[in-house]
């Protein structure tokens, strides 16, 4: 089993920025793919993007081009998520999962609210 | 707003069978993949199902997977209190080029 450990809640102010971090062990960000999913209150789950490291690919759901990045630094053994424009749609709890939604991080709320 | 359609709750006695099914297309389920999840309230979804009908280590027999065509099922059989969480397939869409989630069905033992 791999543990992922994602960065604590916050609250944004609409038209804020994100960014979610994902720490993992040493290597894991190199091998395995990495997907970040979110789920807002009371509702399903949404792909928003990921990362496949072995072909230097990242894809995102259209619905969030243009304002959506994720990134890895393998020097600190983490992934990042950056959302943008924030508005209260975006509130969510947002999760990443590697190696095909095999392994899961505990989950990062995120309340979008002025 | 998701793809793939899956009944809004399920229910059964327990140690029945209880069947979610996922409808997708072309596009997604009947060229790529299902996965299945396992989401307990207030916790991270667990894998239970990927490649139409394979069990990661640990996940008990009890779970089974199956894919034709555009739809896919999961059956849990034996059902137990425990079984009661909210379960979603999903796919790789390769006209939408990501990933894909079900509506999610909430499973609830009798």
């Amino acid at each position: 089993q791999v543990r992922l450990v994602q960065s604590g809640a916050e609250v944004k102010r609409p038209g804020s920025s994100m960014k979610v971090s994902c720490k993992a062990p040493g290597g894991i960000f190199k091998i395995y793919d990495l997907n970040w999913v979110r789920q807002a209150p009371g509702q399903g789950l949404e792909w928003l993007g990921g990362t496949i490291p072995l072909v230097s690919t990242t894809n995102y759901a259209q619905t969030f081009r243009g304002r959506i990045t994720i990134t890895t630094d393998e020097s600190l053994a983490s992934a990042y998520l950056q959302l943008s424009e924030l508005t209260s749609a975006d509130t969510a709890v947002y999760y990443c999962a590697a190696a095909a939604f095999d392994f899961w991080g505990q989950g990062t709320t995120i309340i979008v609210s002025s | 707003q998701s793809v793939l359609t899956q009944p809004p709750s399920a229910s059964g006695a327990p140690g029945q069978t209880v069947t979610i099914s996922c409808s997708g297309g072309t596009s997604n389920v009947g060229s790529n993949f299902v996965s299945w999840f396992q989401q307990f309230p207030g916790a991270a979804p667990k894998l239970i199902i990927y490649r139409n009908d394979q069990r990661p280590s640990g996940v008990l027999d009890r779970f089974s997977g199956s894919k034709s065509g555009t739809s896919a099922s999961l059956a849990i059989s034996g059902l137990q209190s425990g079984d009661e969480a909210d379960y979603y397939c999903a796919s790789l869409d390769d006209s939408l080029r990501g990933f894909v989630f079900g509506t999610g069905t909430r499973v609830s033992v009798l």
